[in-house]
Formats: C-alpha cells, structure tokens, sequence
C-alpha cells in the first residue's frame, strides 16, 4: 500500500510561533521525502526536503524530522510568519520507481 | 525561462465534451506529469512520462489519455468529460539526472464539467 498520511487537515498558530505538521508513511522503499507549499492559485513549489540517512535537516526557519523507524516525518516552522500562510504538502517517493505518493495537505493560517 | 506553463488556466465543459489540456516546459526535464487536485485529497497521480515516447499510468488514469512527442510537451486529453472530473489539474516535469523527484509545478488549470 503507497500511501501517505498528513496531518493536522489546519493549523492556526499565532505570529512567531511553531507550526508542525506530521506525515506517516508506508512504503519502506521510498527514500526522497519532500515538502511542498502551496499558495493559493499557484502550483506547489518544493521547499525543503530529506533523504532518509539523516534524521533532520534545516533550512533557515524550515526543520524536516525523520524517524525511520516510525515510518514517520515532520515539517517545523519555526518563528512562523503571516507570510508562511499556505498549504503544505508532505510527500514520499523514490525506491527504484518514479512515482511521488502526496498526502492529503494542511492549510496553515498564521494569525498576526 | 518561463518553467512549466499549462493553458488554459480555467475551462468549462459540458458533460461529454472532449477537450486538451496543454502543458509545456523549457528546462530540458525529462520526467513529466500530470497530477489532480481534489479538496482533501491532495495531489494524485494521473499519468507520467520519463521521456519522448514513453508513458505511464499514474493512481487514476481512467477518461485521461497522455501522449509525449517532444522533450518540452506533454498534453492531457480528456475523451468524454464527467462531472467527476471537476478538479484543479497541474503538470509537473523534474530532470532525471539531477534529482527525478524534485518536481517543478505549472500554475494550473481549473476545470468545470457541469
């Protein structure tokens, strides 16, 4: 089964606050895991991602844990800004395939 | 570069109607996609292609047909429009050599099939 799952559906976090969001996934033999941010009209641009022999990665106030064992992935923003408001999708692919299997998106509202 | 550029960007079908969603990028990525996007269901795969001549089905290929005969182009047809295909559709490429699954997304077409 190749499936994804992403949650919180929303999330409201107050100005310079931290915003997590959570991925679980199944597949054992994907090996890219990207985080995508969704504007609204506008197509998704990757924003960070993870390959799994590390367990975080951080790009400027963007974090990516990885729990391998779990099977599981998460996205921090930290000192989270009204300008992070968008949708966020997780995503696992790799393993010899081509395909990327996204779960289902969170909509984050930063509240100034 | 303009990256990818998908027209048109909204469309109104009428149930049964046929009609191409066109899509074209002009980095040189050999893998293209097409993905849908439904409320609540994310992005899911319709069809892909990893090169000139080659295509595959994606997670929900049915009333879609794809054909790829340039590097650059990568249209989506749809044969009998239905309802059910009301959605937000997105093209995407990413360059196999690189890294295949950094994808570069279109800004989309928003169909209705009444």
């Amino acid at each position: 089964q190749q499936q994804v799952k992403q949650s919180p559906q929303s999330l409201i976090v107050q100005k310079g606050g931290i915003s997590i969001i959570n991925c679980a996934y199944e597949n054992t033999a994907f090996d890219y895991f990207p985080w995508y941010q969704q504007f609204p009209g506008k197509g998704p641009a990757l924003l960070i991602a993870i390959r799994p022999d590390v367990s975080e990665k951080k790009e400027g106030r963007f974090t990516i844990s990885f729990n391998k064992s779990a099977k599981q992935f998460s996205l921090h923003i930290m000192d989270s800004q009204p300008g992070d408001s968008a949708t966020y999708f997780c995503a696992a692919g790799g393993g010899g395939g081509f395909k990327t299997i996204f779960g289902a998106g969170t909509r984050l509202f930063v509240k100034a | 570069n303009a990256g990818v550029t998908q027209t048109p960007k909204f469309q109104v079908l009428k149930t049964g109607q046929s009609m191409t969603l066109q899509c074209a990028q002009d980095m040189n990525h050999e893998y293209m996609s097409w993905y849908r996007q439904d409320p609540g269901m994310g992005l899911r795969l319709i069809h892909y292609s990893v090169g000139a001549g080659i295509t595959d089905q994606g997670e929900v290929p049915n009333g879609y047909n794809v054909s790829r005969s340039t590097t650059e182009d990568f249209p989506l047809r749809l044969l009998s429009a239905a309802p059910s295909q009301t959605s937000v559709y997105f093209c995407a490429s990413s360059p196999r050599t690189v890294n295949p699954y950094e994808q570069y997304f279109g800004p989309g077409t928003r169909l209705t099939v009444t």
